[in-house]
């Protein structure tokens, strides 16, 4: 059964403040999606990472892949409120096994 | 258009109601899906239609019906709920299938989903 772990599940973070999320996951995988959801709201995808190494990066997050320690984070740099949000990566199993999200919460 | 969407938004039902869910999107993608989502929980994935056959169903019990009846639209029929079937269900498309049926999927794009609540 595929495991899909994340941590931390919960991110008080400060303005202007740097952090990583991790994603752990048991399968051989060569693809890993990030996506945020905004409290009461879809998903919206942020990042389709489509092979070892890979590396994305849109503003002040930055998602990378490792394959083989089948592993992907997401930074997030010079951390501002508008980035409060859940945060999830997800494996693609012929639907998307999603781990149980990152709840960030950026204070001033 | 990379849209996404789903009505109603909103849906109230009783345990003896039929109800339908509705899904579509004019991208050309051959893959779409269902999943639930209850409070603070990620996305469960319940069903998936490649090229418009159900591919997968995670064992989702039968009160819950999915019918896909061309490329663009993909209903969710509901019967006899349980107040614990209550929850956000979120519709998504992707240019292809994913692992499962072969060939790789692109981004899943998400609908704004469909609150429901089973009184």
């Amino acid at each position: 059964e595929l495991k899909v772990e994340q941590n931390p599940l919960f991110l008080s973070m400060q303005e202007g403040k740097n952090y990583t999320i991790y994603c752990n996951y048991s399968t051989t995988s060569d693809r890993l999606y990030w996506y945020r959801q905004d409290p009461g709201k879809s998903l919206e995808s942020l990042f389709v990472l489509l092979s070892n190494g890979a590396v994305k990066q849109e503003g002040r997050l930055m998602a990378s892949l490792d394959t083989k320690a089948r592993l992907s984070t997401l930074h997030i740099t010079a951390a501002v409120h508008d980035l409060s949000a859940t945060y999830f990566c997800a494996v693609d199993m012929g639907g998307l096994v999603f781990g149980k999200g990152t709840k960030l919460t950026v204070n001033p | 258009d990379t849209e996404v969407t789903q009505t109603p938004k909103h849906l109230v039902m009783g345990m003896t109601n039929k109800k339908s869910l509705k899904c579509e999107q004019h991208m050309g993608h051959r893959a779409m899906y269902w999943y639930k989502q209850k409070a603070k929980k990620p996305p469960e994935l319940m069903f998936v239609y490649s090229y418009e056959k159900l591919s997968i169903n995670e064992s989702v019990p039968s009160r819950f019906s999915p019918e896909c009846p061309n490329s663009s639209l993909l209903n969710l029929h509901l019967h006899a709920l349980q107040p614990e079937d209550s929850a956000l269900y979120l519709c998504a498309s992707s240019p292809l299938p994913g692992l499962a049926g072969g060939l790789r999927t692109d981004t899943q794009y998400f609908g704004p989903g469909t609150r429901l609540t089973v009184l």
